[in-house]
Formats: structure tokens, sequence, C-alpha cells
């Protein structure tokens, strides 16, 4: 596609609740990142991956966090046991290596 | 570690004025440094970039300098319209790191009045 895709865009789940957001980045992006974006704030760094390779998951806030590329393309992070805090945009981003990042629109998840 | 800090918002213009958004940094190694913007209802996109000191980015009529001996990066436009009405987000990617990641400031909102 012409950009990254995030779907779905919205997700309400209960607290408790296992959820798994999916992106689909540019066509032939080596890396992809995900974020989290708390209201009223930045970014947050959460994950890194070249192709399929994990190299950096030290802002992965719990072990309930887990992503995954296995193929080196769409990536999926999932949040087990979801929690209020979990509440955010979560973003992710694709680029060349060590180009400019494109990002997506994001997944508003929402824990009640 | 690596971090931004840039000035808290909101910001309230009126439309042709001058802005300023001071943006500062800390890192270790050699960054290369951004501004990106948020319209409303949009993603976030790259408005400018720069990677090596005294280097300048420029688009849109924005201007940003990579000013290593005061460690900022201000981002500046000499007339704001309307539609630039948006969050704007100072950041940084270390290449001393072995991955690409980009560190965020938590943003300032700008609001334009006409």
């Amino acid at each position: 596609g012409a950009g990254v895709s995030q779907s779905p865009r919205y997700k309400v789940a209960k607290r408790g609740q296992d959820v798994a957001l999916r992106c689909d980045p540019i066509s032939g992006h080596v890396s992809l990142f995900w974020y989290q974006q708390a209201l009223g704030q930045g970014p947050e760094f959460l994950t890194y991956f070249q192709n399929e390779a994990q190299l950096d998951k030290s802002g992965l806030p719990s072990d309930r966090f887990f992503a995954e590329r296995p193929e080196g393309s769409v990536s999926t992070l999932k949040i087990q046991r979801t929690q209020q805090e979990d509440s955010a945009v979560y973003l992710c981003a694709s680029s060349l290596s060590r180009a400019e990042a494109f990002f997506g629109q994001g997944t508003r998840l929402t824990v009640v | 570690g690596d971090s931004v800090t840039q000035m808290e918002g909101p910001v309230t213009l009126s439309e042709e004025a001058f802005l300023t958004i001071n943006c500062t940094y800390t890192a270790t190694g050699y960054p290369s440094l951004f501004w990106y913007v948020q319209y409303p209802g949009e993603g976030l996109q790259l408005l400018l970039k720069a990677t090596k000191a005294d280097d300048k980015g420029s688009n849109k009529g924005f201007e940003a300098t990579y000013r290593k001996e005061t460690t900022s990066f201000h981002l500046e436009k000499g007339s704001v319209q309307v539609s630039d009405s948006a969050v704007y987000f100072c950041a940084l990617s270390d290449r001393k790191n072995r991955d690409d990641k980009i560190i965020f400031g938590k943003g300032t909102r700008l609001h334009i009045l006409p």
C-alpha cells in the first residue's frame, strides 16, 4: 500500500482481555517500530524490528506486552490481560534502514 | 540516556505572527534531529530534519538549525497560518545505537487564530 496501515483503528477491551494490534508497513521497509502514545504525551518507544529480528524490546512496559514480525513484513503487538493503564494510542512506523520513518494513524486502545 | 525537552503548550498565536518552539536535546552520540507534526485526526508526519551540526532543515516555511554548542533545534516560522494548527514534536535518533529508534519530546500544541 501507499503508507503504513494499522488495524483496528479503535479497540475497546474489557480489563483482563487479550488484544492484538496489527501493522502493515510500507512494502520493502526493513525497519519497523512500535510506539505508545498516552493522551497529551509524546510517543514512547516500545520495540524495534529489523526484518524479522526483534533487535530492541527495551521499551515494552511489562511481560504482558509481546510483539512479533515472523516474515519480516506484517507485525502484531499483543497485550495480554489488559489493564486500564494500557489505554493509549499505539503507533507503528516503518523505514528503510536509517532513513525517514513513516507512521501509521495508530490504534486507539481503551480498556474499560 | 538520550532525551528531548521542548516548550510546553499550548501556544496560541494570531495568523501571520512569528513562531518559535524551543527544543533542546541530550545525547551521548551524534544524533539526527527531527520535527514531526500531527495534524488533527492524522498520523505523525516528518516536517523537517537535520543530520549534523549547523545543518538547517526546512519545509513548508518552517526552519530549524542544528546547534551542537547549545544542543538545540528550535522550530521557527516567519508567518503562521491557521492551517499550521497542530501538535509539533521535536525528536532525535542517535546513530550510536544499533537501531534507528526515535526519541520524542512531549509535544507542543499550536493554535493559530484567524
